[in-house]
């Protein structure tokens, strides 16, 4: 156990629908990290949070948002869902802002029908 | 382009044998390596990484890898496969700038008895 939890474990919705995926780091870890994983992308880096802020941005659609709460968890928001927005979306925590170690939970499985 | 290669899709190898998973990237500066362990259904689990120092890291399951600056390469290797070694193995680097982990495409380990 990674001590990274992500919910829910499955999601299945339609599209056009908006999801939300929430993660809760690790105690003590400020950053939490969002990668989506799919067939034909491989893992993508979405976008980071450290302590509240955004801190990296990666390859993030328009049609999805992310935040980080003052507890720390974090939310990300998908949007206007297509069909390839089906993947396995992962967060990872770690204690600073850099990627030294962190930690990824077992992910949120999407689909979209 | 800053980018992370494992040649090797599927790799099949007989339990007890000897295992080498390659790993080559693209990147300017000196880079942090990583390898992670993915389990059917499950998230991703580091094995090992490498900063600075002692090129040869050693890791968690007795795996192990080195790190060679001529080659542009990061190989896993472990001496005696176990069953439950059956996974996908992934490399990645870490990229100071964009702070961002860039992953390989994975390696499918199967191992038969």
């Amino acid at each position: 156990d990674s001590g990274v939890t992500q919910t829910p474990k499955h999601l299945i919705t339609a599209t056009g629908q908006r999801v939300t995926l929430r993660c809760s780091p690790r105690s003590g870890d400020l950053s939490v990290y969002w990668y989506q994983q799919s067939l034909d992308q491989g893992l993508q880096f979405l976008i980071q949070y450290y302590n509240g802020e955004e801190r990296a941005k990666g390859n993030i659609l328009e049609r999805f948002s992310a935040q980080q709460f003052p507890d720390l968890h974090s939310e990300l928001n998908l949007s206007s869902l297509e069909l390839g927005d089906s993947a396995l979306y992962f967060c990872a925590s770690s204690a600073g802002q850099g990627w030294t170690e962190a930690f990824f939970g077992q992910g949120t499985r999407l689909t979209v029908v | 382009a800053q980018s992370v290669t494992q040649p090797d899709i599927h790799i099949t190898v007989s339990e007890g044998a000897s295992l080498e998973l390659r790993c080559n990237y693209s990147y300017g500066a000196t880079p942090y390596l990583f390898w992670y362990v993915q389990s059917p259904g499950q998230g991703l689990q580091l094995l090992l990484k490498y900063f600075s120092g002692d090129t040869l890291v050693q890791g968690i399951k007795g795996f192990e890898a080195e790190f060679k600056r001529s080659q542009s390469s990061f190989n896993l290797r472990k001496p005696s496969v176990h069953w439950s070694d059956a996974a996908e193995y992934f490399c990645a680097v870490y990229m100071e700038y964009g702070n961002k982990l860039v992953f390989g495409a994975g390696t499918i380990l199967r191992v038969k008895s």
